[in-house]
């Protein structure tokens, strides 16, 4: 199965707020609610913001939020910071019993 | 404090085998699915194989299916990745991850990888 469609890149100044898509199928996506986000610095392991469409894990700042509708899930970052600054990737668990990634979103702050 | 410790990585010859290990601590190993994920350096993320918390259930991406095993050893809370006629496009960081909660739940917790090289 293809992988899920995520923008190359996103930017956002400090302060504001950023969107990025992860776009599938009904066999992916839009067919279930096991979509996790994932941030990843460079040279680090990833670490999960968002499971299950949009359930933080504990202890993680509310200033990460998802969302789905249809075929797409959203990562949404509000008061973007420095930090923030990552690679970031969605997933989503398949009618094929199996889990695709999305390309990656190279998160810009200015 | 939840630990993941990986190891096995190393250079291989194409056709080679490699075992990798992920010793986990912190959390009762048989109540949560364990997930081997890698990475292509310079690449994106990508699912290897999933196990459930008994060991029952094994699941694999069809890139390395019917060439890597998924295992387990519950009284050694040790995860293990059995990888077959290794190919170039097999050369990755791979990391263990466990599952937050569900099968198909997020991996709360990552370890920090081991590189395999395949390269003759």
């Amino acid at each position: 199965q293809s992988a899920l469609t995520q923008p190359a890149s996103v930017s956002g100044s400090p302060g504001q707020s950023i969107t990025i898509s992860c776009s599938g199928t009904s066999t992916d996506v839009g067919g279930y609610n096991s979509v996790s986000w994932y941030q990843q610095h460079p040279g680090k392991a990833p670490k999960l913001m968002i499971y299950d469409v949009y359930n933080r894990p504990s202890g993680l700042s509310n200033r990460f939020s998802g969302s789905k509708s249809g075929n797409t899930a959203s990562l949404t970052i509000s008061g973007l910071r420095a930090e923030d600054e990552a690679d970031y990737y969605c997933s989503s668990y398949t009618s094929y019993n199996t889990l695709v990634f999305g390309g990656g979103t190279k998160l810009t702050v200015l | 404090e939840v630990q993941l410790l990986e190891s096995g990585g190393g250079v291989v010859q194409p056709g080679g085998s490699l075992r990798l290990s992920c010793v986990a601590s912190g959390f009762t190993f048989t109540s949560y699915a364990m997930n081997w994920v890698r990475q292509a350096p310079g690449k994106g993320l990508e699912w290897v194989s999933a196990i459930s918390g008994s060991g029952a259930k094994k699941y694999y991406a069809e890139s390395v299916k019917g060439r890597f095993t998924i295992s387990s050893e519950y009284f050694k809370n040790t995860l293990y990745l059995q990888m077959n006629s290794l190919r170039a496009d097999d050369t990755a960081i791979y990391y263990c991850a466990k599952t937050i909660g569900h099968f198909w739940g997020g991996w709360d917790y990552w370890g920090r990888g081991t590189l395999v090289t395949v390269s003759s």
